[in-house]
């Protein structure tokens, strides 16, 4: 079945860095794909949609400065945390829309997890 | 817009127990609805989805839920509970059309624990 991938599924990086995580579809090109944050024994909230070739559209109250997003091809988005810090600690899922199927066919990745020191 | 609400953060069942989590959706067009099972430090599972066809449906590991849409429903169920279905419990509903859908906007989440 289909795939989604995320890298690293762990980092730890130093406040003031910027960190980059990738998703990808293994088997399928994703027009759109999702990025979702999700704090500690919270829900998941949906941060942006990435569109391949175009810009991410971002929900409210998100930082789009913060968190660049990229859809470079039809198999690769990249979410960059820029100028991270400890409140950006989180883990970060990524979702992808099969448009070969006539319905709504998301496939999420395993997440990655973010710790800022 | 969309919106989920999952009714209780933490239910609590005996093995062998039936399982009940409830969830009540808001969408301003047909909606597709999900549920989701995570696992402590893990991603994401689908558990079954409505997507039009069947009201009733059936998933994975034995659940199930109905797509109920005069009372804007989407219980989740169990016959009897097993110590591995213990996990937070997601339901999502995202909009139904075709091409343009995709983004799930979830719930809060319920705690599900088993006790022997």
């Amino acid at each position: 079945g289909a795939v989604v991938s995320q890298h690293p599924s762990r980092v730890i990086c130093k406040s003031g860095t910027s960190v980059k995580i990738e998703c990808r579809s293994l088997d399928f090109q994703a027009t759109t794909m999702f990025w979702y944050r999700q704090f500690p024994k919270q829900s998941l909230m949906l941060m942006a949609t990435s569109n391949e070739g175009s810009k991410a559209t971002y929900e409210q109250g998100v930082e789009k400065d913060k968190f660049l997003i990229n859809h470079a091809s039809l198999t690769l988005s990249t979410l960059t945390v820029t100028s991270a810090h400890p409140e950006d600690s989180s883990f970060y899922i990524c979702s992808a829309r099969d448009g070969r199927s006539s319905g709504n066919t998301i496939y999420f990745g395993e997440g990655s997890w973010l710790t800022v020191v | 817009a969309q919106s989920v609400t999952q009714l209780g953060s933490h239910v609590s069942v005996s093995e062998g127990a039936l399982v009940l989590l409830r969830c009540n959706y808001s969408s301003s067009v047909p909606p597709y609805l999900f549920w989701y099972v995570q696992y402590p430090n893990q991603g994401l599972q689908l558990l079954l989805k409505y997507t039009s066809a069947a009201t009733l449906v059936k998933g994975i590991n034995g659940f199930e839920a109905e797509f109920k849409k005069s009372e804007t429903s989407f219980h989740l169920t169990k016959p009897s509970a097993h110590m591995s279905d213990a996990a937070e419990y997601f339901c999502a509903v995202s909009a139904a059309i075709y091409n343009q859908g995709g983004k799930l906007i979830f719930g809060q989440g319920t705690e599900l624990s088993v006790k022997p």
